[in-house]
């Protein structure tokens, strides 16, 4: 089974700050990897898939990059709105894994 | 719209069975891998099962293998979780999704549904 592990387990940023989170996979997904963000009480949204395409609606100042075993979710300008957990996947369509969730805040 | 709707959770006793329903609109069953991920209260995601576009394939996660089953009804367009042996750590909120593409991620979520194993 694929292993996935995101860092850190929490950031505190400031408004405007460049933001970035890493994923990190136990063996090689090529660039089969999911990004979602997650606000309290609702449902995942998606994000990012293949590694660094942004899903339709997704504001632009959200990216994703890497390939292998180790990816970024970047958000070049953190804003209020982007509160959330963001979680990064593996879609394997036999084993799909999760990683463990990335809680950002307002410094 | 697209739309997905979980329903069926409740508080149910160690030990005992329960079934989720996920009802869709906007889409057919029939043309896309179905998932169930849960999340436990304060916890991360965890993905359950998949089932795909044609049905003819089903695959679990190790924590759930040999306890819950999903199916689909093609001719309702639902999607069902049935849930046996239940565990306390099988308390959590139960989300249904839909497939964006192979390898894509998950696109469409429900609302979640509350499932409570407790004596």
């Amino acid at each position: 089974d694929i292993q996935m592990t995101q860092s850190p387990s929490t950031l505190s940023a400031s408004i405007g700050d460049r933001v970035t989170i890493t994923c990190r996979a136990s063996q090689t997904i090529y660039t089969w990897l999911t990004w979602y963000q997650q606000k309290p009480g609702r449902a995942p949204k998606l994000l990012i898939y293949k590694a660094s395409d942004l899903e339709a609606g997704v504001p632009s100042r959200f990216s994703g990059s890497g390939s292998g075993t180790e990816f970024t979710l970047t958000i070049s300008s953190l804003q209020p709105d982007d509160v959330a957990t963001y979680y990064c996947q593996h879609p394997d369509p036999i084993l799909v894994s999760f990683g463990g969730g990335t809680k950002v805040e307002i410094k | 719209q697209v739309q997905l709707v979980e329903s069926g959770g409740g508080v149910v006793q160690p030990g005992r069975s329960l079934s989720l329903s996920c009802a869709v609109s906007g889409f057919l069953v029939s043309g896309y891998g179905m998932h169930w991920v849960r999340q436990a209260p304060g916890r991360g995601l965890e993905w359950l099962a998949v089932i795909s576009y044609d049905g003819n394939k089903r695959y679990y996660a190790d924590s759930v293998k040999g306890r819950f089953t999903i199916s689909r009804d093609v001719s309702k367009n639902i999607l069902h979780l049935q849930m046996s042996s239940l565990r306390d750590d099988d308390t959590a909120v139960y989300y249904c999704a839909k497939d964006k593409g192979v390898r894509l991620g998950l696109d469409y979520w429900g609302q979640g549904t509350l499932v409570t194993v407790s004596s």
